[in-house]
């Protein structure tokens, strides 16, 4: 079966501007899960979308936002882009929730300038 | 979630068992043990998990100590494509605490010819 789809792979944003990222879920998988990956701070979680309904937030500010559509296809938007936003954002689908069998996709290499 | 340590960075031969222990003392009785890998440039993928007992699957072993403080994820016959970070994640699984995964450091294997 068709794997996690992320789009767009790559990404250059200027500072002020913001952006959405998609991630099409593996087919049947409910939970969808954003990180960022930097060198600095490595793997970290950003918030979690089950049935449509946010269930996990990390500790990132507001201007990191998220959404989940009826069909399981998230976005994740982050407004007013810093230079420190620059990273690899990942998405990974599931279809149970217990931390094991989690699929990521690729990721979406964001670069602010 | 308990707290891991890895050490930074191993090495293995070309067709030898790959160890990489994780260290997890404040463990919980209801966390488990997960493995997950992440090759250069993509996202982590699930290698296996277990509570207590040994678990093996197609990829690989989980020995898990009978105190439960630490654990033991053994690649039996590494292979170049072996190499990546692999990060050992403790956490309950349970519904609510969602798909959310904390990624520490992790250990650089790099597998030699």
């Amino acid at each position: 079966k068709a794997g996690v789809t992320q789009t767009p792979r790559y990404l250059i944003k200027t500072r002020g501007q913001q952006v959405t990222l998609s991630c099409s879920p593996i087919s049947g998988h409910r939970s969808v899960s954003w990180y960022q990956q930097t060198p600095g701070q490595g793997l970290q979680f950003l918030f979690e979308y089950f049935s449509e309904t946010q269930r996990n937030k990390g500790n990132f500010p507001g201007r990191f936002s998220g959404r989940q559509f009826s069909n399981s296809r998230s976005e994740m938007n982050v407004s007013t882009l810093e230079l420190g936003d620059s990273a690899l954002y990942l998405c990974a689908s599931g279809e149970t929730d217990r931390g094991y069998g989690y699929t990521f996709g690729s990721g979406t290499r964001l670069t602010v300038v | 979630d308990a707290k891991t340590t890895q050490p930074p960075s191993m090495d293995c031969a070309e067709g030898r068992a790959a160890n990489l222990p994780c260290n997890h003392s404040t463990i919980s009785g209801n966390e488990y043990v997960y493995w997950y890998r992440q090759i250069h440039s993509q996202g982590p993928q699930y290698i296996i998990h277990g509570l207590k007992n040994n678990e093996t699957n197609e990829m690989a072993s989980l020995i898990i100590t009978e105190d439960r403080k630490s654990s033991t994820l053994i690649l039996p016959h590494a292979t170049l494509r072996d190499t990546a970070v692999y990060y050992c994640i403790v956490r309950v699984a349970r519904e609510t605490s969602g798909s959310r995964l904390t990624f520490g450091e992790g250990t650089q294997l790099t597998v030699n010819p």
